[in-house]
C-alpha cells in the first residue's frame, strides 16, 4: 500500500516565481483533490478531478493558480508569480469516487510546504 | 453552504483523563461525516467517520463519535488518553452528493503527564 504521495515535500521560491507542485494518489482511486492549509487553519478546498476531468474549482483558486490531470493519474498543481500569501501547505487527497464502497472517503499525503520569500 | 465548527481550539488534559473535543456543523442536505488526526510534521489521517446506519462509530485507537442530527454534532470522545494522543484533530462534513470536504480550524489535544 504505497498511499497518496506529494512531491516535493518543501519548496522555498522567491516572490514572482513559478512553482509546480505533484501528487500520485493511490492506485485504484478515480477522484483527486487539492486542498490549502494554512497555519492554524484546517484545510480549505481548492479544486478535485474525477479521472482527468476537473469538476469543481473553489474560488479560492485564482487565475495564477492551474492545476491538471492529464491521464487520470497523477495530478499537477501549478503556481505563476507567487505571492507571500501563498505560502501555505498543499494537501492532495484521493478517493474512490461515489461508486466506491468507501463511500468516497478521502484519504490525504503528507502535503507539500511551500514558502514564498 | 456548509460549515464546520470546532468549538475548542486547544484542549489540555491529564494523560488517562477523558475528553470531549466538540463539532457542530451546518448543511442543507445530507452529510458524512468525518475526524481526522495530525501528528506533528505528518499528513491528516483518518480517524473514524460517520456514513449512515448506527450514530456510534468508533476507532481501532478508542476513540468514538455519535452523529446526532437533531443537534447538527459530530463529538469526538476517548475514556482515557494517552500521551501518544497528543496531536491536531479536525472534523470533516461532506455533502453526499459531492466531492469537496469542508473542515473546521481543528482542535489542538495536548495530553500532559
Amino acid at each position: 500500500d504505497t498511499g497518496v504521495s506529494q512531491d516535493p515535500r518543501h519548496k522555498i521560491t522567491k516572490r514572482g516565481q513559478n512553482v509546480t507542485f505533484r501528487c500520485d494518489p493511490i492506485s485504484e482511486h478515480n477522484r483527486l483533490y487539492w486542498y490549502r492549509q494554512t497555519l492554524g487553519q484546517g484545510p480549505e478546498f481548492l479544486t478535485y478531478f474525477q479521472n482527468e476531468a476537473q469538476l469543481e474549482k473553489s474560488r479560492l483558486l485564482s487565475d495564477r493558480f492551474s492545476a491538471e490531470r492529464p491521464k487520470g493519474s497523477f495530478s499537477t498543481l501549478e503556481i505563476q508569480r507567487t505571492e507571500q500569501g501563498d505560502s501555505a501547505m498543499y494537501l492532495c487527497a484521493s478517493s474512490e469516487g461515489p461508486s466506491g464502497r468507501a463511500t468516497d472517503t478521502q484519504y490525504f499525503g503528507p502535503g507539500t510546504r511551500l514558502t514564498v520569500l | 453552504a456548509q460549515s464546520v465548527t470546532q468549538l475548542d481550539s486547544q484542549v489540555p488534559v491529564f494523560e488517562e483523563a477523558p475528553v470531549e473535543l466538540r463539532c457542530n456543523y451546518s448543511s442543507s442536505v445530507s452529510v458524512y461525516l468525518f475526524w481526522y488526526v495530525q501528528y506533528p510534521n505528518q499528513g491528516l489521517q483518518l480517524l473514524l467517520k460517520y456514513l449512515s446506519g448506527s450514530t456510534l462509530v468508533k476507532s481501532i485507537n478508542g476513540f468514538e463519535a455519535e452523529f446526532n442530527k437533531s443537534q447538527t454534532s459530530f463529538h469526538l470522545r476517548k475514556p482515557s488518553v494517552h500521551i501518544s494522543d497528543t496531536a491536531e484533530y479536525f472534523c470533516a462534513v461532506k455533502n453526499t452528493n459531492a466531492g469537496k470536504s469542508t473542515f473546521g480550524d481543528g482542535t489542538t489535544l495536548t495530553v500532559k503527564p
